[in-house]
């Protein structure tokens, strides 16, 4: 069983187009977070939940929106999609000051 | 910023040598991880250090932490060309569950 599943890995789309990435975890953790890692594979971290509630929102764009329906899921809205939003997203988990957990990333394409 | 940077960027070695990674971060942290990506995959942790822990080790990993010099290193002692991939450091904020990352170290172990 995957323990932190993120989907579509690839998503491929056009320029102000709306598009969702959905991450769900079954290890049971109260934290999740969602990374965009560039091209240069830097890493930066967009946002953290913890039970539901936002910690972190790391100056992202007004149109990512992340929505906590329950503690082992946190998806990524985005909208309007922009060129410069192409990067792969990651999902991740972990247990209170301990290690994350990564899904395997969702590689997002705008056109 | 929290971001931490890794040194070298990028590191050839041949099959049998040691590898050392070196990061610095900037403010005072918890705890300090290192992780590894695969190309195209996500991350998969490799070792947590805590800020009053000075050495630790895992394997063929040691990682030391100098939290005066606010700085860390990762050696990969007798490299296999499997442990070709990007290494990157993480810290997490003295606040918790907050991680960021420096911009990796890629590795290419030739046979």
């Amino acid at each position: 069983d995957t323990a932190v599943s993120q989907t579509p890995k690839y998503l491929v789309t056009q320029m102000g187009n709306d598009k969702s990435i959905k991450c769900e975890q079954n290890l049971g953790h109260d934290t999740m977070y969602w990374y965009k890692q560039d091209s240069k594979k830097f890493l930066k971290i967009m946002f953290s939940y913890n039970n539901k509630e936002l910690i972190i929102n790391e100056t992202v764009p007004n149109r990512f929106s992340p929505k906590s329906p329950d503690k082992a899921h946190l998806n990524l809205h985005i909208n309007s999609l922009e060129l410069g939003d192409s990067a792969v997203y990651f999902c991740a988990s972990s247990p209170r000051d301990e290690k994350l957990f990564f899904g395997s990333g969702t590689q997002l394409s705008v056109l | 910023s929290q971001q931490g940077e890794e040194d070298p960027q990028a590191l050839s070695i041949q099959e049998g040598e040691n590898a050392t990674m070196n990061c610095s971060y900037k403010t005072s942290i918890n705890n300090l991880q290192w992780y590894r990506q695969n190309s195209g995959r996500g991350l998969v942790h490799l070792i947590l250090i805590r800020s009053n822990e000075r050495e630790k080790h895992s394997g063929r990993l040691r990682v030391t932490l100098d939290t005066s010099k606010k700085s860390s290193s990762l050696l990969i002692t007798a490299s296999r060309a499997a442990d070709t991939a990007s290494y990157f450091c993480a810290t997490e904020k003295l606040t918790g569950n907050q991680f960021y990352f420096g911009t990796g170290t890629s590795l290419t172990v030739i046979p």
